[in-house]
């Protein structure tokens, strides 16, 4: 099956800074998506985005499809944007069917 | 509007016990699907359906049943519990909208301690 690959795993950034999570995934992919897990447990989507590049207040997600490649952007990170960020994707079959990465931990102190 | 509501938050089984993870969804999409997540792993799916009376097998699906009797609800059952099945469960249901593509709602996850 598709393999989907998360960068760094750990980071840990001042409140303020920005930063770059990075998806790599193994094949041609229909379906993108970026979540949030916050501390508490809950997962937000994010973003669908398997190709192009979208925007979302301080996040913004760019996906290089031909380059097998996803990136998610926070700027003027927030402690509120602690937590888990995964990358999950599908390449074929039920778009609904995803495989995740391992996700990135962000830690964001004030 | 709810979302996607799951029951119970928490649970303790003994080994070979049987129970049901509930999850009821109020916004009329037609997917669903249970994922379980383990420490340091992201999701794993478990089974899916694409609506009500169809099901299908995830990544991860020996030891679990589902039905989709209702587009409201995707219940879990888990036959014989056994201790590998200690983990975190997340039930979702997913949307398309034309101009936004897929989109995902998650419930609150139930915590599963199987000793």
């Amino acid at each position: 099956g598709i393999q989907v690959e998360q960068s760094p795993p750990d980071l840990i950034l001042q409140e303020g800074a920005n930063s770059t999570l990075r998806c790599n995934f193994s094949d041609s992919v229909n379906n993108l998506q970026w979540f949030h897990q916050n501390p508490w447990g809950q997962l937000i989507n994010l973003f669908y985005i398997p190709s192009g590049t979208k925007q979302n207040g301080r996040l913004s997600a760019t996906t290089v499809a031909t380059e097998r490649y996803s990136l998610l952007y926070i700027s003027s990170s927030q402690t509120t944007d602690s937590g888990v960020y995964f990358c999950a994707v599908n390449s074929g079959g039920s778009n609904y069917k995803l495989t995740f990465g391992k996700g990135t931990l962000l830690t964001v102190n004030p | 509007n709810a979302g996607v509501t799951q029951t119970p938050k928490f649970q303790v089984l003994k080994t070979g016990q049987s129970m049901t993870l509930q999850c009821a969804q109020d916004m009329n999409h037609e997917y669903m699907s249970w994922y379980r997540q383990d420490p340091g792993m992201g999701l794993r799916l478990i089974h899916y359906s694409v609506g009500a009376g169809i099901t299908d097998q995830g990544e991860v699906p020996n030891g679990y049943n589902v039905s989709r009797s209702t587009t409201e609800d995707f219940p879990l059952r888990l036959l014989s519990a056994a201790p590998s099945q200690t983990s975190v469960y997340f039930c979702a249901s997913s949307y398309v909208w034309r101009d936004r593509g897929h989109g995902y709602t998650f419930g609150s996850g139930t915590r599963l301690t199987v000793v």
